[in-house]
């Protein structure tokens, strides 16, 4: 596989569920990052994780929590969520953090909370 | 309050016409722009970027434009393909410090 994998590509979910969505990249880049795509509304950046550290947490709710374990591998880890959460949630990596903007992005999660 | 915007939701263009996307920011420090393009069930993938120290960057049937002082950018593409049609997204950062924010798309559609 190449390029940025994302599973599952759908998920439904209940408001007292605990699930966790999975982003792989296999581009030997060093930042990796969560955005979320609402209806109707700009991409958001969520967390931001550059050489395995979290290097930015946008004030995103504690109910979504990142794990990065390595610099191939992110997770975001969801519990009690809300049905305002739902949403297309987008990884995405690059090089480096910051330095041209130029991410490579997977082809998203689509989250279903009822 | 939104920091990139693209004012215009949709765009519909003929065969071969030239598409103009426009994209205006409001924060004085962005000094590098990009624009990414997302088809349906995709994720976005980069098209082009331009630093503020030029004011037109070109690749192939896209060009875009920067205007510091409007702080408006836009894209154009000639000539438009319906394999053009997309959501486009507009995106700016600034120096180191600055996270990549991002405009909230313009669909163009591209008419055979």
């Amino acid at each position: 596989e190449t390029g940025v994998t994302q599973t599952p590509r759908h998920l439904v979910m209940g408001m007292t569920n605990k699930k966790s969505l999975k982003c792989e990249q296999h581009l030997g880049h060093n930042a990796m990052y969560w955005y979320k795509q609402s209806a109707k509304k700009p991409l958001e950046l969520m967390f931001v994780y550059n050489f395995k550290e979290q290097t930015e947490n946008n004030s995103v709710p504690s109910r979504f929590s990142p794990e990065c374990p390595n610099s191939s591998h992110l997770f975001l880890h969801l519990h009690t969520l809300q049905p305002e959460d739902s949403a297309l949630y987008l990884c995405a990596s690059s090089q480096e953090w910051q330095i041209t903007g130029e991410l490579f992005f997977g082809e998203g999660s689509r989250l279903t909370v009822l | 309050d939104q920091q990139v915007k693209q004012n215009s939701p949709s765009l519909s263009v003929q065969e071969g016409r030239i598409s103009i996307l426009n994209c205006d920011y409001t924060n004085s420090m962005f000094d590098y722009f990009l624009w990414y393009k997302k088809y349906p069930a995709e994720g976005p993938t980069f098209l082009i970027s331009i630093s503020s120290i030029k004011d037109k960057n070109e690749d192939g049937r896209f060009t875009v434009f920067l205007n510091k002082s409007a702080k408006h950018l836009s894209l154009h593409i000639v000539p438009s393909q319906p394999g053009d049609s997309a959501v486009y997204f507009c995106a700016a950062m600034g120096s180191a410090g600055n996270m990549l924010t991002f405009g909230g798309g313009t669909r163009l559609m591209v008419k055979p």
